[in-house]
């Protein structure tokens, strides 16, 4: 069985920085690309970052991109996100993903999320 | 940067069949799917590569994607069937949302 559990969520200073984790475990890690999707509160789901499952290849959505690093370590089948000059836009849930069988063009399991809030 | 578009909110009777649309420039040339996610809840994948569904997902839900427009379609709706509806692609190493679709079912 799947899964995919988030930590490293919580609230955090306009400017400060976080780092996510998700631990993955049921499935082969290197073997699939991993994304971190969010959804601010009341609203849709916002693509973020997606790294490929050897790591070499990372993708970003640009209202990130240059802030957030995405990453793994297939030793520890982890997923990270480091979130750095945090904003107040960035508030949303944010869920950690596993790509399909083909890549990058869908995602067959999410996991539960973790709350991040950039508040003063 | 690309775009896909679906209608905010929608309405169905039990038992009818609900057709949502995600619309988006040639979007036929790539591959749709469709996440249901029901309130508090995480997504969930209901079609891929336009017209594969998942193990465990209902006969009833289908999809199809041609010129601009994919489409979910949901034959016999249910009660259980009322949540928001997110169609995705890929496109120009960027994954891409449509901006969801709220089915309600009454």
């Amino acid at each position: 069985e799947v899964q995919l559990l988030e930590s490293g969520g919580g609230l955090v200073q306009p400017g400060g920085s976080l780092r996510l984790s998700c631990a993955a475990s049921g499935f082969t890690f290197s073997s699939y690309a991993m994304s971190w999707v969010r959804q601010a509160p009341g609203k849709g789901l916002e693509w973020v970052s997606v790294i490929s499952g050897s790591g070499g290849s990372t993708y970003y959505a640009d209202s990130v991109k240059g802030r957030f690093t995405i990453s793994r370590d297939s030793s520890k089948n982890t997923l990270y996100l480091q979130m750095n000059s945090l904003r107040a836009e960035d508030t949303a849930v944010y869920y950690c993903a596993k790509g399909g069988n083909s890549g990058y063009d869908y995602i067959d399991y999410w996991g539960q999320g973790t709350l991040v809030i950039v508040s003063s | 940067s690309y775009e896909l578009t679906q209608p905010p909110s929608m309405s169905v009777s039990p038992g009818q069949t609900a057709s949502i649309t995600c619309s988006g420039d040639k979007l036929g040339d790539k591959y749709a799917c469709w996440y249901q996610q029901k309130p508090g809840q995480s997504p969930v994948l209901v079609i891929y590569q336009d017209n594969k569904r998942p193990s465990g997902i209902p006969e009833r839900f289908s999809g199809s994607n041609s010129g601009n427009t994919a489409t979910l379609t949901i034959s016999g709706t249910q009660a259980m069937d009322e949540a928001d509806y997110y169609c995705q692609a890929w496109d120009s190493s960027t994954v891409v949302f449509g901006g969801g679709t709220k089915l309600t079912v009454l």
